[in-house]
């Protein structure tokens, strides 16, 4: 069965600092693969998304993620988080030209001053 | 700009009323979704919906059904409100995939309590 999981709930960084949020998933075919973002109070917004092609995928934000299939991995990275990055993080799996997708727990980020 | 819009960011209900939350795209997106959103779970999809009139249960359908008259309207309805659906409630919707997964857009969501 498909399955994504984030297996860090809560992460907090300091201002500036890099960061990585981690994200597996379980799928038989090609994936396509998408991180989202959480706002207080608000819905979800796209960072970035990967099909096919090169494995390093530039999003919104300056946020990047990179595509390893041997590890079935598609890890978030930012190289100096700001403030206004504290929010709630979703990865998802996308199951096929219905549109669904399978979300996993998130990932909610603290950023330290 | 893409838009999808909730009838109501905050709803206070009481046990066993009957609710109706509403979503409206400007898309002409085919595909619209509801999920539930709560902590330490992530979103999981209740129903979803590829056509007019047509649905198809999500994970989690116990409970709710739904509605699409229209195209650019999706609505999810809780019969009999219960407490254990005191939750955050998102729409989305996307067009068809042309051979690739297109973008799911989401709504600002509803905070539903149930007292």
């Amino acid at each position: 069965a498909q399955s994504v999981t984030q297996p860090d709930i809560h992460i907090t960084v300091s201002e500036g600092a890099s960061l990585e949020l981690r994200c597996n998933y379980s799928y038989g075919a090609t994936p396509y693969l998408f991180w989202y973002v959480q706002s207080p109070g608000q819905g979800l917004q796209l960072l970035l998304k990967y099909f096919s092609g090169d494995t390093l995928v530039q999003g919104i934000k300056g946020f990047e993620a990179e595509f390893k299939r041997s590890q079935s991995s598609f890890n978030l990275r930012k190289p100096s988080v700001h403030w206004s990055d504290a929010a709630e993080y979703f990865c998802a799996v996308g199951t096929g030209n219905t549109g669904k997708l399978i979300f996993g727990q998130g990932t909610t980020l603290q950023v330290k001053p | 700009d893409v838009k999808v819009t909730q009838s109501s960011r905050y709803l206070v209900k009481r046990t066993g009323e009957k609710v109706f939350l509403e979503c409206v795209q400007d898309m002409d997106h085919e595909n619209m979704f509801w999920y539930r959103q709560d902590p330490g779970l992530g979103l999981r999809l209740i129903y979803f919906s590829y056509d007019v009139k047509m649905k198809e249960k999500g994970d989690i359908p116990e409970g709710y059904s739904v509605s699409r008259e229209k195209k650019e309207r999706f609505s999810l309805i809780l019969e009999s409100a219960s407490t254990n659906q005191t939750s955050m409630y998102l729409c989305a919707s996307t067009s068809p995939g042309q051979g690739v997964q297109e973008t799911q857009y989401f709504g600002p969501g509803t905070r539903l309590l149930v007292l």
